[in-house]
């Protein structure tokens, strides 16, 4: 019965190789959010998508790229992963507005070798 | 560089205690708050909301507190269990339209 569905649960990588993490929603959400998540620390919002419109966080780095192909979908691109990268990703929505409830995925956490 | 991970605020209670878990905010402005729960390995649950015209909310075994006077909001747990032990973390929407704010997160640790 999961709503937001985030594959992998745990992806490898190597230092610079792109990488791609995937989340689904079957909630019909408006808001679609990407967040990272270090070890002990609160989730740090990357970038949302309000419909298909695209919002990045200011302080997001260039390496984090997002694609929203349609209502359901939403993908987090790593160009260039280093090591300070590896972390947990989350992905999450809401239903309209930007600071109603968010319905989280399990999150894919991420390694950098 | 790589952030260091900060060593997380941790409460410790045995099972079947009450738990309470406390969260400064910052901005008055803040009209909505939510209580997530995140067990290790997990993505944040939602446990409880509250909006700011109303200083309490009650749930199954949680209520939420606010305190807009001392800008303060807790989640106390009754009887907590061991299914309990997680971080939690409290949200805040510090103005209408914009991102909701993260707290810094409390681990909860139950003893059996």
């Amino acid at each position: 019965d999961a709503m937001v569905i985030q594959n992998p649960r745990y992806q490898v990588t190597q230092f610079g190789k792109p990488v791609t993490l995937s989340c689904s929603q079957t909630l019909n959400h408006n808001v679609m959010y990407w967040y990272q998540q270090k070890s002990s620390q609160a989730p740090k919002l990357l970038f949302h998508y309000y419909d298909k419109d695209f919002n990045n966080e200011a302080d997001t780095p260039d390496n984090f790229q997002s694609r929203r192909p349609n209502t359901s979908f939403c993908f987090l691109d790593i160009r260039s992963p280093g090591l300070g990268d590896a972390a947990m990703y989350l992905c999450a929505t809401s239903r309209q507005a930007l600071a109603e409830k968010l319905f989280f995925g399990s999150g894919t956490q991420l390694s950098v070798l | 560089g790589e952030s260091v991970g900060l060593h997380l605020p941790t409460l410790s209670v045995q099972e079947g205690d009450n738990s309470i878990i406390n969260c400064a905010y910052s901005n008055s402005a803040s009209d909505y708050f939510i209580w997530y729960k995140q067990e290790s390995g997990k993505g944040p649950q939602f446990i409880i909301d509250i909006r700011s015209n109303m200083d309490k909310r009650q749930g199954q075994r949680v209520t939420v507190l606010l305190n807009k006077t001392v800008k303060h909001l807790s989640l106390q747990i009754a009887a907590t269990q061991p299914g309990d032990s997680a971080v939690y973390f409290c949200a805040e929407n510090p103005n209408a339209g914009n991102m909701l704010t993260f707290g810094g997160g409390t681990r909860l640790m139950v003893k059996p």
